[in-house]
């Protein structure tokens, strides 16, 4: 299985501000996966990041709005921009194993953020 | 969209206890993964099943894949109250554009009791 790491795990953020998140995996993935998880809810995918080319953005998430880079196949950011209240939720990065594996997918512990 | 729909959305039982969740969803799929929240904190990985199984084993968990019913459930033997979390099945679609993304369902909250 992958070892994934997140910065920050938390942070707590002013209206209008912008917070990347940082996600370090521990072996190189083709593609990882950026979710959301709003306050009581399950998880929503943002988008889908390959290195080397635009991330692909699910109905509903912009890029002007979540703009996510992938500059290896180790490591990715998402930016949260220009955030209101209800961008408040946990956010968690995730790669899929290898054949070996079947496939499985593994998550960051996730960045809780508040936004007051 | 949310496609995978959970029931019970919460459980309740004592340790000891089995405990069952179910699973349903809408589209065909590659395979099906269980999931374990504790907190919400990150999500842990219990098990998955691929759409040309039907049954399988880990530790205390047993999940089915009922592919014709397009549902799966989640059984957990001898319930210990350190199982108290909450539990999502996510499903990979089949091929194409949906490789890799997982589509979750809504959770089931269970709380055992000591």
């Amino acid at each position: 299985s992958a070892v994934i790491s997140q910065k920050p795990s938390r942070d707590i953020c002013q209206r209008g501000t912008s917070l990347t998140i940082q996600c370090q995996v521990d072996s190189q993935v083709t593609m990882m996966f950026w979710y959301r998880q709003q306050p009581g809810q399950s998880l929503t995918l943002i988008a889908t990041a390959n290195q080397g080319s635009e991330a692909t953005y699910e109905s509903g998430f912009v890029i002007d709005k979540f703009p996510i880079s992938r500059p290896n196949l180790t490591f990715s950011t998402l930016t949260v921009s220009n955030m209101s209240p209800e961008d408040s939720s946990i956010y968690l990065c995730s790669v899929e194993g290898d054949r070996r594996s079947s496939y499985e997918q593994y998550f960051g512990p996730g960045t809780r953020l508040t936004v007051t | 969209s949310q496609q995978g729909e959970e029931d019970p959305q919460a459980l309740s039982i004592q340790e000891g206890e089995n405990a069952t969740m179910n699973c349903s969803y809408k589209t065909s799929i590659n395979n099906l993964q269980w999931y374990r929240q504790n907190s919400g904190r990150g999500l842990v990985h219990l098990i998955l099943i691929r759409s040309n199984e039907r049954e399988k084993h880990s530790g205390r968990l047993r999940v089915t894949l009922d592919t014709s019913k397009k549902s799966s459930s989640l059984l957990i033997t001898a319930s210990r109250a350190a199982d108290t979390a909450s539990y999502f099945c996510a499903t990979s679609g089949a091929g194409g554009t949906s490789y890799g993304k997982l589509t979750f369902g809504q959770g089931t909250i269970l709380t055992v009791h000591p």
